[in-house]
């Protein structure tokens, strides 16, 4: 059975960090692309971040809204994808899901950004 | 950035019917290695979307024959034939052959 289980979300204040990790299992990791989708309280879906495989040099896109202040990483060794997360704004708020592009997609972690 | 527009934003069907969602693209979706990564979602209530259809036409492990996805470079439908009352949610296109990564607004499906 596959399973994509995100954790590390919360309430932050603006300005602050926050780091989501994503836990995987049930299918080939290593030879996944991953994408950190969030989805706003408006419902609309959004794509934040990709990381690709090994065979791809690991490469990595960004959002505009979020380059500069995110970054996704992966550790193929624990079959699990990060996000790391700085700088949060308001408008950063939202369901984050973990997703093996395009194929299997997480729960969702709620990332609440608030003073 | 690639625009995706889903029509209706909503419908209305019976049990046992069929519908349509259209989804169409700023873009051709079309890659150069040649393959169109468009796909379709659905998200039930209070649930997560799931995978229905890739590259087009593709039906993902699991998924009902009931679910059927076609088009060509710009202009995509999704089609649902003998709609369960377990269809009801809202459906999602999005694409994934130019970055970044963009979804339609979504269509809401509702049962009479």
């Amino acid at each position: 059975e596959v399973q994509l289980v995100e954790t590390g979300g919360g309430l932050v204040q603006p300005g602050k960090s926050l780091k989501l990790t994503c836990a995987t299992s049930g299918f080939t990791f290593s030879n996944a692309w991953m994408d950190w989708v969030r989805q706003s309280p408006e419902k609309q879906l959004e794509w934040v971040a990709q990381i690709k495989d090994k065979s791809n040099n690991y490469a990595t896109y960004y959002a505009e809204s979020v380059k500069g202040r995110f970054t996704i990483s992966r550790d193929d060794s624990k079959s699990s994808v990060y996000l790391q997360m700085n700088s949060l704004k308001e408008e950063d708020t939202a369901i984050y899901y973990c997703r093996g592009s395009p194929h299997y997609w997480g729960q969702g972690v709620m990332v609440t950004v608030s003073s | 950035d690639v625009v995706m527009t889903q029509t209706p934003v909503s419908l209305s069907v019976s049990l046992g019917g069929q519908v349509s969602i259209s989804c169409r693209s700023s873009q051709s979706l079309v890659h150069n290695n040649g393959n169109t990564y468009l796909s379709w979602y659905l998200q039930k209530p209070g649930q997560s979307p799931q995978l229905l259809i890739y590259k087009v036409s593709n039906r993902f492990s699991g998924i009902s024959d009931r679910f059927s996805g076609s088009g060509s470079g710009t202009d995509f439908t999704l089609k649902i034939s003998r709609v369960e009352p377990d269809d009801l949610g809202v459906y999602y296109c999005g694409q994934g052959t130019q970055y970044p990564l963009t979804f339609g607004s979504g269509t809401k499906l509702e049962i009479k």
